[in-house]
């Protein structure tokens, strides 16, 4: 299997406070993870690519100083969301690519963010 | 023209009906194929992988490619109520890291 957990799976916060949501690839090893956002009703919205030691690249319009992204293993990335105010609020998921398994990427089971 | 077109749905059949689940894409360059399902609330699952045109079959489920009409379809067979869910056509280009989604189809499969 390819099972990739998220913790936690839901967090309420206040304004102005950040909030760290891991991902781990439980079973195998992920050279690259990824970040996503997702709104009701909507797709999947790519964050960012993080590459296992290296800086995580941002897609356009995606602050990299308040959505902090650390892939410190092999098999954990962090989002940080640092200050984060009520239009954060939103369902974040990860994704794991296996090193040297082509494009599929396994996702996590998302976190769901309230900031109050 | 966006990358990835997908049927909006939403989709409601009867227990046990054959689900057709379609997209279309634009860009030639795509070489992967991907079915994902998303209950509410959870993340994405993998449903079907493919990169060749032809028909690839895992139990009640057949991934359909046609890369000359860009055309990708997935069929479901004698659906289940567990089957409700969002599908999410998936595809990306040979040695980018980046997905395209398509914008996804919820399906209900009523008792």
């Amino acid at each position: 299997g390819a099972v990739v957990s998220q913790h936690p799976s839901w967090v309420i916060c206040k304004s102005g406070t950040s909030v760290k949501i891991e991902c781990r690839s439980l079973d195998f090893q992920a050279t690259t993870m990824f970040w996503y956002r997702q709104f009701p009703k909507q797709s999947l919205m790519l964050m960012a690519t993080s590459n296992e030691g290296s800086k995580a690249t941002y897609e356009q319009g995606v602050e990299k100083d308040k959505f902090l992204i650390n892939h410190a293993s092999l098999t954990l990335s962090t989002l940080t969301v640092t200050s984060a105010h009520p239009e954060d609020s939103s369902f974040y998921i990860c994704s794991a690519r296996r090193s040297g398994g082509g494009e599929t990427q396994y996702f996590g089971p998302g976190t769901r963010l309230l900031v109050l | 023209q966006k990358e990835v077109e997908q049927d909006p749905g939403p989709l409601s059949v009867p227990e046990g009906a054959i689900v057709s689940l379609n997209c279309t894409y634009s860009n030639s360059a795509f070489q992967y194929f991907m079915w994902y399902r998303q209950y509410s609330r959870k993340g994405p699952e993998l449903l079907m992988y493919t990169y060749s045109s032809g028909n690839k079959e895992d139990g009640r489920f057949t991934a359909q490619v046609d890369k000359s009409s860009k055309y990708i379809s997935l069929f479901i067979r004698d659906s289940q109520p567990s089957d409700s869910a969002t599908y999410l056509c998936v595809i990306a280009e040979g040695g980018s890291e980046k997905l395209v989604f398509g914008k996804g189809t919820k399906l209900t499969v009523n008792p």
